[in-house]
């Protein structure tokens, strides 16, 4: 089944204590993108990548860090996560044409609460 | 820099009646744009998306939009809507940004209640 697999769905930390979240496709697709939600605020990007090794920042990228090793990996990092970080996060996936990109496929999200 | 505006935070409306969810984006250069749909407690789905072509673009249960450049608007419409459409929607632009990268930015999304 093609999908996006992140992990974990729930996470509560502490301030300060460095966290990853994984995200994984099974599409090959090259463009691939972390957001998070927040009530009110809709999807905001934070970082993206359009291929391996080829990372950029998207609009809220302060605080959270990315890497692209492999095609189907896109895992996100916050190496000392704050309350302000609580929030709901989604990464999505997404075959790149001319004009950009082709359409995301999300996974089922990341709810991280910071205490 | 790019901006989607969903001018509608919420739309109740009764079932079987018709609907429209309006989206207006801000961009200088071609832009393929889309709708996405969220259930309570789930994540997004693409609903519909223009890319090129017919302005006109439609889904397979029954939502439909329209691409008007001159108006840079993509708005959403269902003929007759279901209670299960119970959702919110989130229009989506993808543009060129400034470092040449691709960027998608979402509206602040569209809750519509479908009541009996």
């Amino acid at each position: 089944e093609a999908q996006v697999t992140q992990n974990p769905r729930y996470l509560i930390t502490v301030t300060g204590k460095k966290l990853t979240v994984t995200c994984s496709q099974n599409m090959n697709h090259e463009y691939m993108s972390w957001y998070r939600q927040d009530p009110g605020l809709g999807l905001r990007q934070i970082y993206y990548s359009m291929n391996v090794e080829v990372t950029d920042k998207g609009d809220v990228p302060e605080g959270y860090k990315v890497s692209r090793k492999e095609k189907r990996n896109f895992p996100l990092i916050l190496e000392s996560p704050s309350p302000n970080q609580t929030s709901l996060y989604f990464c999505a996936s997404s075959l790149l044409r001319t004009g950009g990109n082709y359409g995301y496929t999300f996974g089922s999200g990341t709810r991280l609460t910071v205490v | 820099a790019q901006s989607v505006t969903q001018l509608d935070s919420q739309v109740p409306v009764f079932e079987e009646a018709p609907v429209e969810l309006r989206c207006n984006y801000s961009s200088s250069v071609s832009v393929y744009l889309f709708w996405y749909v969220q259930y309570p407690n789930q994540g997004l789905q693409l609903l519909l998306k223009y890319l090129s072509g017919s302005t006109l673009v439609k889904s397979i249960n029954g939502f439909e939009a329209e691409f008007n450049k001159s108006q840079t608007s993509f708005h959403l419409r269902k003929p007759s809507v279901h209670i299960s459409d119970t959702a919110e929607y989130f229009c989506a632009v993808s543009d060129q940004g400034d470092t040449g990268g691709f960027k998608t930015i979402f509206g602040a999304g569209t809750r519509l209640f479908v009541k009996a």
